[in-house]
């Protein structure tokens, strides 16, 4: 099984500021016959369950605002809000779906 | 619109079984496959069970092995979560949750339910 990790396990970040947040897979998740990276980002709201941000590494979903990247490939991946905003505040889990699906710990972002 | 709504969840003693259903709206539901996750408590997420767009294939986390069993009606819409020999650990909030296909490949997860809260306890 592949085991996700992240770091850092939160951060505070003031408003307009860059967030950075990276994930690391025990193996890598890059299908080399299509050169794809099975790795997504998910964000989750107190109450909410998780909205899908960022798949294939760094395709971002349909209406996700463009302040949030993602980047990597192989096992080492992060996700970047280049200027974080209120509505941000949230948990992030980063996800391989490469074999039977496994998430991150999540990191929480939180405004300093 | 797109829609996934659990339901089935409740308080249920150890050892006890359940069965959770997730009523899909709005797409095709017999051309995804379809997961469980769970949220135990202030804890992060954990894939449990997956089946294919046709119900031919299904896999199983390891901690829910032999115990759970995942299913799906397409005439239906709805998929299900058989859960026997409950214990306490598996208290948590399911969810179900679309595999995104793009012409063929996968794009994670997209669209949720709002999830069901399972409690086990005596």
């Amino acid at each position: 099984d592949i085991v996700m990790t992240q770091s850092p396990d939160s951060l505070a970040v003031s408003l307009g500021e860059r967030a950075t947040i990276n994930c690391k897979s025990s193996q890598s998740v890059l299908y080399s016959s299509n050169n794809k990276n099975y790795l997504a980002w998910y964000q989750q709201k107190p109450g909410q369950p998780p909205k899908l941000l960022i798949y294939w590494a760094s395709t971002r979903e349909s209406g996700v605002p463009d302040r949030f990247s993602g980047s990597g490939s192989g096992t080492d991946f992060t996700l970047t809000i280049s200027s974080l905003q209120a509505e941000d505040v949230a948990v992030y889990y980063c996800q391989q779906y490469y074999s039977t699906p496994s998430f991150g710990p999540g990191t929480k972002v939180d405004i300093k | 619109q797109v829609q996934l709504v659990e339901s089935g969840g409740g308080v249920v003693q150890p050892g006890r079984s359940l069965r959770l259903s997730c009523a899909a709206s709005g797409f095709t539901f017999s051309s995804y496959g379809m997961h469980w996750v769970r949220q135990a408590p202030g804890k992060g997420l954990e894939w449990v069970a997956v089946i294919w767009y046709d119900g031919s294939n299904k896999y199983y986390a390891d901690s829910v092995k032999g115990r759970f069993t995942i299913s799906r009606d397409n005439s239906k819409n709805t998929l299900y979560l058989q859960m026997n020999s409950l214990r306490a650990e598996d208290t948590a909030v399911y969810y179900c949750a679309r595999e995104g296909d793009d012409y063929g490949d996968s794009r994670a997860f997209d669209i949720w339910g709002q999830g069901t809260m399972v409690t086990v306890s005596s």
